[in-house]
């Protein structure tokens, strides 16, 4: 039922771009995306609702195709403060619950 | 800073032992999550309330409880406490019952010796 995520890590020079997939073999509902730094919190990036609507803020963005049950992270011209874990949340069509993937390591060098 | 504060930040307890996680919500939201997060078991949901009321359960241990009180902070109990329970315990808060964003706490690193 957890989501898978591929990559499992990637590096990147800056300025490089890098997408992450997420697949589920549920029916998707909600996707909901964060990234996570060592031994901090995760934070909320952004979350797409069932429609394959396609989201964005500066220069990451993120498909929801719900026929193939897939989510798509996409990071352009990366910087070095987008190092960290990549999560997929898939959500429920009835409570919060979210179901992660089991990350995505982004490593960011000058 | 996202609005959601824990306490305490670290606790180290022997196994058998019982503690208590404490959460604060964002002002205005309404729903409370719990979350785990180990190494080898990754981001897992534990519980979430929303406005008192128990509204999903993920794969919560029996040693396990939580509850959210009238001013809708959240307590989050564990009992009867083993080395596998060492982990970061993240509570986080959203406006609503599903469909919403949820932010994180900074989490409790708990320490079971």
């Amino acid at each position: 039922q957890q989501p898978v995520q591929s990559p499992q890590a990637v590096i990147l020079r800056e300025g490089e771009d890098a997408v992450i997939n997420c697949s589920s073999s549920k029916a998707l509902y909600s996707v909901h995306w964060y990234r996570q730094k060592h031994g901090e919190a995760p934070v909320f990036l952004m979350i797409l609702l069932k429609g394959g609507e396609q989201k964005g803020h500066d220069k990451i963005s993120a498909s929801f195709n719900e026929k193939k049950q897939q989510s798509s992270l996409y990071l352009t011209a990366s910087q070095l403060s987008y190092s960290g874990t990549y999560f997929c949340g898939i959500g429920s069509s009835n409570t919060g619950k979210l179901i992660f993937g089991q990350g995505t390591t982004l490593q960011v060098k000058p | 800073d996202s609005g959601v504060t824990q306490t305490p930040k670290h606790l180290i307890t022997a196994t058998g032992q019982r503690v208590t996680l404490r959460c604060s919500p964002r002002s205005g939201d309404l729903s409370v999550y719990w979350y785990q997060q180990s190494l080898d078991q990754g981001l897992q949901f534990l519980i979430q309330y929303y406005n008192g009321e128990e509204r999903a359960k993920g794969n919560i241990l029996e040693r396990f409880s939580a509850q959210q009180f009238p001013d809708l902070h959240s307590e989050l109990n564990l009992s009867s406490l083993e080395l596998g329970d060492s982990a970061l315990y993240f509570c986080a808060s959203s406006v609503g019952t599903r469909g919403n964003e949820q932010f994180f706490g900074p989490g409790t690193r708990l320490t079971v010796l």
